[in-house]
């Protein structure tokens, strides 16, 4: 069956370091993968999509990679900072439709001062 | 500003009785979203829509009813048939059938069962 693997358990870093957090899948064929951020008690939001042909996506100090041999994403924030605390999902989209996406459980950050 | 709106932020459902929790959007998206979220794991697809008056199961529909009758409104009724119904909802829309802008999510309602 289809799996996605987050580290579950939070990731603690000080601040200014950079952040990277890991998305490992199986049995899955992913034409897309996505990033979002969730804080506590809200919704997800979308922060970087990147395609099966690409190999590195970047949005300010974030930064995405993909690669489909290893079945892995890597997202990547440069200079944290303690606002960047919250959890990242990844979430991979077969492309096949509407129906096709699945999330994974998260990663907690915590950027400590 | 546009967005999903969600309401209520929480709700309490007694024992056999059924709830509605609504989701309004002003994005002009065409594809609408419920997913439940329980602690540990990721967020589970319940049902879909891609069009108004039309909408498919996702993967834990039973329990659970939507509608979507006009193209802003995605509501979704928790029956009392769906035994463990105590989580956090979340509407999501999307533009594109292949999702490749990502979704757009509300604020969430969490959900009791008292």
């Amino acid at each position: 069956s289809q799996k996605i693997e987050q580290n579950s358990e939070a990731l603690n870093i000080q601040e200014g370091k950079t952040a990277t957090l890991t998305c490992n899948y199986t049995n899955y064929s992913p034409a897309y993968l996505q990033w979002y951020r969730q804080d506590p008690g809200r919704g997800p939001v979308f922060l970087l999509l990147i395609r099966e042909n690409e190999k590195e996506k970047r949005k300010e100090r974030l930064k995405v990679t993909f690669d489909t041999t290893l079945k892995q994403s890597l997202f990547h924030i440069t200079a944290s900072q303690p606002a960047d605390s919250a959890t990242y999902l990844c979430a991979l989209d077969a492309g096949l439709g509407y129906q096709k996406v699945t999330f994974g459980i998260g990663t907690k950050l915590q950027v400590i001062p | 500003d546009g967005g999903i709106t969600q309401s209520p932020k929480y709700l309490f459902r007694k024992e056999g009785q059924n709830v509605t929790l609504s989701c309004e959007q002003n994005l002009n998206h065409d594809a609408m979203y419920w997913y439940r979220q329980d602690p540990g794991q990721g967020l589970r697809l319940i049902y879909y829509s891609q069009i108004v008056n039309d909408f498919q199961k996702g993967d834990i529909a039973e329990g659970y009813s939507v509608s979507r009758e006009k193209k802003e409104s995605f509501p979704l009724t928790v029956t009392s048939a769906q035994k463990n119904p105590t989580a956090f909802y979340l509407c999501a829309s999307s533009q594109h059938e292949t999702t490749n802008y990502g979704y757009t999510f509300g604020s969430g309602t969490r959900l009791t069962v008292v």
